[in-house]
C-alpha cells in the first residue's frame, strides 16, 4: 500500500502557482520524498525528489515540512501542459527499490 | 544517453491468446528493471522487478510472468489472456548517475493491451 495521503484532485488556473500537497505522517528517517507526474497515456515523469531540506529544479520545487511528515510541490507557472495526475512517493534510501504509487492528485489547469 | 524501448505500441487480443510484450534498454548495464500495469481508470501496479539476468521477482501472483533473457532486455509473457489483463503495461528501470546512485526511474512509452 502507497504510504502517502493526497487529495484527489486539484484545479489551477493558467499562470498561477499551483501547490500540491501531501502527507507522510509515518515516512522513515531513511526514506525520501519523490514526485512524478502522468500526461494522459504517457509513461510517469520524474519531477523532483528531496530528503530534509527544500529542492528546487526546472520544473519544480519540493517543500518538506521539519518533521517531514508532509510535503509541497510547487509549480510556479502552471501552464495547460502541466495538466496531469501527480504522484507522491516515499521511497527507501536502497538502490534499485521499486516504487510504490498511490492513487495520486488530478491537477486540471485551465486558461 | 540512456534509453528505454517497449513493443508494441499497441495490442489487441482474444481472451485466452499468448502474450509477450518486450522491453529493452540502451546506454546502460546490469540496470534494474520493472513492470507496472495500468488498469483503466486506476493506478499504477508493480508487477515484476529484475536486478540481473534471470534474477524475477514477482509482486503480484497472476496470470502473468517475466523473463530477462539478455542484460538489457525484459520480457512479460501470458500462456492465456484473460480480460482483466487489459491496460496499459509500463517497463521501467533507473537512470544511474556518474556517482552511480538512482535517482529517476525512467518509463517506456508503454504498451496498450486490450483482451476481447
Amino acid at each position: 500500500d502507497a504510504k502517502t495521503t493526497q487529495p484527489p484532485s486539484m484545479d489551477c488556473a493558467e499562470g498561477r502557482a499551483a501547490n500540491l500537497p501531501c502527507n507522510h505522517s509515518t515516512i522513515s528517517g531513511n526514506e525520501y520524498v519523490y514526485w512524478y507526474r502522468q500526461i494522459h497515456s504517457q509513461g510517469p515523469q520524474y519531477i523532483i525528489h528531496g530528503l530534509k531540506n527544500n529542492e528546487t529544479n526546472e520544473m519544480a520545487s519540493l517543500i518538506i515540512t521539519e518533521d517531514r511528515k508532509s510535503s509541497t510541490l510547487i509549480l510556479p507557472h502552471a501552464t495547460l501542459r502541466d495538466t496531469a495526475v501527480y504522484y507522491c512517493i516515499v521511497r527507501v534510501d536502497i538502490p534499485g527499490t521499486a516504487l510504490i504509487f498511490g492513487k495520486g492528485t488530478t491537477l486540471s489547469v485551465s486558461s | 544517453s540512456q534509453t528505454i524501448h517497449q513493443w508494441p505500441a499497441t495490442l489487441v487480443q482474444p481472451v485466452g491468446s499468448p502474450l509477450s510484450l518486450e522491453c529493452t534498454v540502451e546506454g546502460t548495464s546490469n540496470p534494474n528493471l520493472y513492470w507496472y500495469r495500468q488498469a483503466a481508470g486506476r493506478g499504477l501496479q508493480l508487477l515484476f522487478y529484475s536486478v540481473g539476468i534471470g534474477q524475477i521477482s514477482s509482486e503480484v501472483p497472476q496470470n502473468l510472468s517475466a523473463s530477462r533473457p539478455q542484460d538489457r532486455q525484459f520480457i512479460l509473457s501470458s500462456k492465456k489472456l484473460l480480460l482483466s489483463d487489459s491496460g496499459f503495461y509500463l517497463c521501467a528501470f533507473y537512470l544511474t548517475t556518474t556517482s552511480g546512485w538512482e535517482d529517476e526511474q525512467f518509463f517506456g512509452p508503454g504498451t496498450r493491451l486490450t483482451v476481447l
